[in-house]
């Protein structure tokens, strides 16, 4: 299957300091990649789409401000969270499509960001 | 937007058993997977089936999409086996919805 990697797997920072996260698709290119985020024993939610060489579309109570989407390449997504807060320690993990229509997902390994 | 049900939430096998774990989907969809979810949090693909039957070893999975509902069977369950398993949907944007999660427990 195709690869998708994320970086880091873990990271711990603190408050009022920006993280970044990088996720790469290896072996394909996407023109679009997608940012969930995952509480504790719940499920995944979308946070936002982001698009290669424009802006990221985010969903209904995601703020913008505080994760910026970066898709620079046709490889690299890159998502930062600024002034992180307690409250935005998560486990955060990206994905990528692929396939002959272009729709199965295929999911970075996730980064658990804990926030101090 | 799309809703997704898992069934059942919680699922508890001796090891060797059989099960039956169930999607059922509110909308048409272009995209229908399912994923294990491992201890360190990777989703790791199982099937890839918006419609159809297909098989994988022990797994074997079936989406009646005209039904709007897909089936994850696990033949003869291994200890290994454990985790949380994901049904997710996606229309034409490609936004996956996940389910809740079904977590399978398979007992030694």
């Amino acid at each position: 299957g195709a690869v998708v990697s994320q970086h880091p797997s873990r990271v711990i920072c603190k408050s009022g300091t920006s993280v970044k996260i990088e996720c790469r698709s290896l072996d394909f290119q996407a023109t679009t990649m997608f940012w969930y985020r995952q509480f504790p024993k719940q499920s995944l939610m979308l946070m936002a789409t982001s698009n290669e060489g424009s802006k990221a579309t985010y969903e209904q109570g995601v703020e913008k401000d505080k994760f910026l989407i970066n898709h620079a390449s046709l490889t690299l997504s890159t998502l930062t969270v600024t002034s992180a807060h307690p409250e935005d320690s998560s486990f955060y993990i990206c994905s990528a499509s692929r396939g002959p229509s272009g729709t199965e997902a295929f999911f970075g390994q996730g980064t658990r960001l804990t926030v101090v | 937007g799309i809703q997704v049900e898992q069934s059942p939430p919680d699922l508890i096998l001796q090891e060797g058993a059989n099960s039956t774990l169930r999607c059922n989907f509110s909308d048409s969809v272009n995209n229908l997977q399912w994923f294990h979810q491992n201890p360190w949090g990777q989703l790791i693909n199982l099937f890839y089936i918006p419609s159809g039957t297909k098989q994988n070893g022990r797994l074997s999975a079936t989406t009646v999409a005209t039904e709007r509902y897909s089936l994850l069977y696990i033949s003869s369950s291994q200890t290994t086996d454990s985790g949380v398993y994901f049904c997710a949907v996606a229309g034409a944007n490609r936004k996956l919805t996940f389910g809740k999660g079904i977590t399978l427990s398979v007992r030694p």
